[in-house]
């Protein structure tokens, strides 16, 4: 396996603000993920974030909304613009390749948001 | 979205085998089938995956039947710390730079009892 961190862990923020979620992977991967747990539910996709393109987007999730960069192999960003305390969620990232040590998807242990 | 039917919830005493099951009748013959699991406030953990045969590893074994329409996953022997809510996932996994995204369903919420 692999060592996926974020940062922050956990923050409270006002309506209107924007933050900005940083993913660690302790190795090169082809494939980043970025996910939403919201309170009592299970995981949706946000988007895929492959280095030297443009991210993929989920239906129901655009760009302008949840921006992300992906500069390279090991490290990716995911911005929450103009938040509500719609998007208080917990935001996970994940990282997966072909081979090992990432022959599967592994993920961080989320960003917990909340938004006053 | 989700292929895959789980029940909600399930209770296992401490020491005996887990058997959680997962229906996945819609599976298709490129569709892997993948265990992840997620205890309070942490990030989902892989457990193990397969494609038809059976497979064992150190935590689990996975057990998917001949018409690959579900399969069961096993702990054999559950601890207190196995609390957690259960993911099955069927996922086409692919050639080249694509890979299969994962799709959650809602689990089972299996509780480990002393």
């Amino acid at each position: 396996s692999a060592v996926i961190s974020q940062k922050p862990s956990r923050d409270i923020c006002q309506r209107g603000t924007s933050l900005t979620i940083q993913c660690q992977v302790d190795s090169q991967v082809t494939m980043m993920f970025w996910y939403r747990q919201q309170p009592g539910q299970s995981l949706t996709l946000i988007a895929t974030a492959n280095q030297g393109s443009e991210a993929t987007y989920e239906s129901g999730f655009v760009i302008d909304k949840f921006p992300i960069s992906r500069p390279n192999l090991t490290f990716s960003t995911l911005t929450v613009s103009n938040m509500s305390p719609e998007d208080s969620s917990i935001y996970l990232c994940s990282a997966e390749d072909r081979g090992p040590p990432l022959d599967t998807q592994y993920f961080g242990p989320g960003t917990r948001l909340t938004v006053l | 979205d989700a292929k895959t039917t789980q029940p909600p919830s399930m209770d296992c005493a401490e020491g005996r085998a887990a058997n959680l099951p997962c229906n996945h009748s819609t599976i298709s013959g490129n569709e892997y089938v993948y265990w992840y699991r997620q205890i309070h406030s942490q990030g989902p953990q892989y457990i193990i995956h397969g494609l038809k045969n059976n497979e064992t590893n150190e935590m689990a074994s996975l057990i998917i039947t001949e018409d690959r329409k579900s399969s069961t996953l096993i702990l054999p022997h559950a601890t207190l710390r196995d609390t957690a809510v259960y993911y099955c996932i069927v996922r086409v996994e692919l050639r080249g730079s694509t890979l299969g995204r994962l799709y959650f369903g809602r689990g089972t919420q299996l509780t480990v009892w002393p």
